[in-house]
């Protein structure tokens, strides 16, 4: 079982560049999310998506650019990389709602803006 | 909209002890709460998670309890291991309801010392 299987693990970027995050989950699962890991500052929601063609933002969205063409693709989208995107990345998704069951996490991609 | 406050930032126990994690919430709505334990390197992983018609639950070593007049909530774990040394996290969230997402708090790092 893949799981929610990210790519890639690490990256680094120069400021200015693009990049984009690849997701992908083999469960079917409807609702796909993004989130960014700071330190000190927990999980905060990026994108999320209800289903294919469906995409909304989260709390911290700027800068970042989704589409969800698929059921099981979610890539995330760098426009200018800055170093304040320096973060840890986690994709996620759950079989039912956004926040109301088990959301099953990706071993997070690590970026680094220089 | 939800905010939630999680304590201690960091804890350190001695092997066979018991460790408590507290959280709050502010949005009284607010009907789901699960915890989630990140290992070193990997996505955080769901462990417990208590819904607002229940007042405690319990998993062999672990057992969340939820106070909604006080609106908190708290992890315990007993006859610590080494094995439980990471990253934990509460959330809250309104449930499926209107598919709001999980709100995290930022984190508590556990260490269990043999």
């Amino acid at each position: 079982n893949a799981g929610v299987t990210q790519t890639p693990k690490f990256q680094v970027l120069k400021t200015g560049q693009s990049m984009t995050l690849q997701c992908a989950q083999d469960m079917n699962h409807e609702y796909m999310s993004w989130y960014r890991q700071d330190p000190g500052m927990g999980l905060r929601l990026i994108h999320y998506s209800v289903g294919a063609g469906i995409t909304d933002q989260g709390e911290v969205p700027n800068g970042y650019n989704v589409s969800r063409s698929t059921t099981e693709d979610f890539p995330l989208r760098l426009l200018s990389a800055a170093p304040s995107q320096t973060s840890v990345y986690f994709c996620a998704s759950s079989p039912e709602g956004l926040g109301g069951n088990t959301i099953y996490f990706g071993e997070g991609s690590w970026l680094t803006v220089v | 909209g939800e905010n939630v406050e999680q304590h201690p930032s960091t804890l350190s126990v001695q092997e066979g002890d018991s460790a408590v994690i507290k959280c709050t919430y502010s949005d009284s709505a607010s009907n789901y709460f699960p915890w989630y334990k990140q290992e070193l390197g990997k996505g955080p992983q769901l462990i417990i998670d208590i819904r607002s018609n229940v007042g405690e639950k319990k998993d062999q070593r672990i057992a969340v309890t939820l106070n909604k007049t006080a609106k908190h909530f708290s992890l315990h774990i007993t006859e610590t291991q080494p094995e439980d040394s990471a990253v934990y996290f509460c959330a809250a969230s309104r449930g499926n309801s209107g598919n709001t997402p999980l709100v995290f708090g930022k984190g508590t790092r556990l260490s269990v010392i043999a």
